[in-house]
């Protein structure tokens, strides 16, 4: 079974650029969830997606977007990067919007 | 809206203590709970889960957690800790309606001295 996967592990960007950050779900999983985690905080949700449509939106901006794809892999998009934004960002699938979501190890963008 | 507090932010431990780490949430009706674990520089390791019928859980690693509904709790404890369990623990929500989303407590940084 393969776990849930994302790329790049790292990324180095200054202020006004824009980023894709991709996630390939866990075999079986049609749900995927992003979150962005600051340092020393918790996970915050940005989106998740079921079967290619948004699926529930936390409260960021409409500069991060995203995409799911049929076989549900995802991406998520960041426009005019903001110092702020430096982060780790977290990809998690699931069997449902309410099931256990398994994470991956994260991309940690960070923003000059 | 629905809230989770961790009042600890970080807890030191000896190896082979027992362990607690306290999870209250806010949320209009019983919601789903989990622990999730990470080490540094990775992502989150689901632990345990609690759905409905038993109050207490077990979970991987030798972790359990007991849901009250009266103290709206969901502590995760450990009879001994051993010196790989320092890491981040976090405690989080799914609410029971479709298309709701997880909601992350602070996280506990937990110490483990030899």
């Amino acid at each position: 079974e393969t776990g849930v996967t994302q790329s790049p592990t790292h990324l180095i960007k200054t202020r006004g650029q824009q980023v894709t950050l991709r996630c390939s779900s866990q075999s079986g999983h049609n749900t995927v969830s992003w979150y962005q985690q600051a340092l020393g905080q918790g996970p915050q949700f940005i989106f998740q997606y079921y079967r290619e449509e948004e699926n529930g939106r936390g409260n960021f901006p409409p500069r991060f977007s995203g995409l799911q794809f049929p076989n549900y892999s995802s991406e998520l998009n960041v426009n005019a990067l903001e110092l702020d934004d430096s982060a780790l960002y977290l990809c998690a699938s699931s069997s449902g919007s309410n099931q256990p979501q398994h994470f991956g190890d994260g991309t940690r963008l960070s923003i000059l | 809206a629905q809230s989770v507090t961790q009042p600890d932010i970080h807890i030191t431990v000896s190896e082979g203590a027992s362990l607690e780490l306290r999870c209250n949430y806010s949320y209009g009706a019983t919601p789903y709970l989990f622990w999730y674990v990470q080490s540094p520089g990775q992502g989150l390791q689901l632990l345990l889960k609690y759905f409905s019928g038993d109050t207490l859980v077990q979970g991987i690693k030798g972790f359990e957690a007991e849901f009250k509904r009266s103290q709206s709790s969901f502590n995760l404890r450990k009879p001994s800790v051993h010196w790989s369990d320092a890491a981040e623990y976090f405690c989080a929500v799914a609410p029971d309606n479709y298309g709701q989303n997880f909601v992350f407590g602070p996280g506990t940084r937990l110490s483990v001295l030899p």
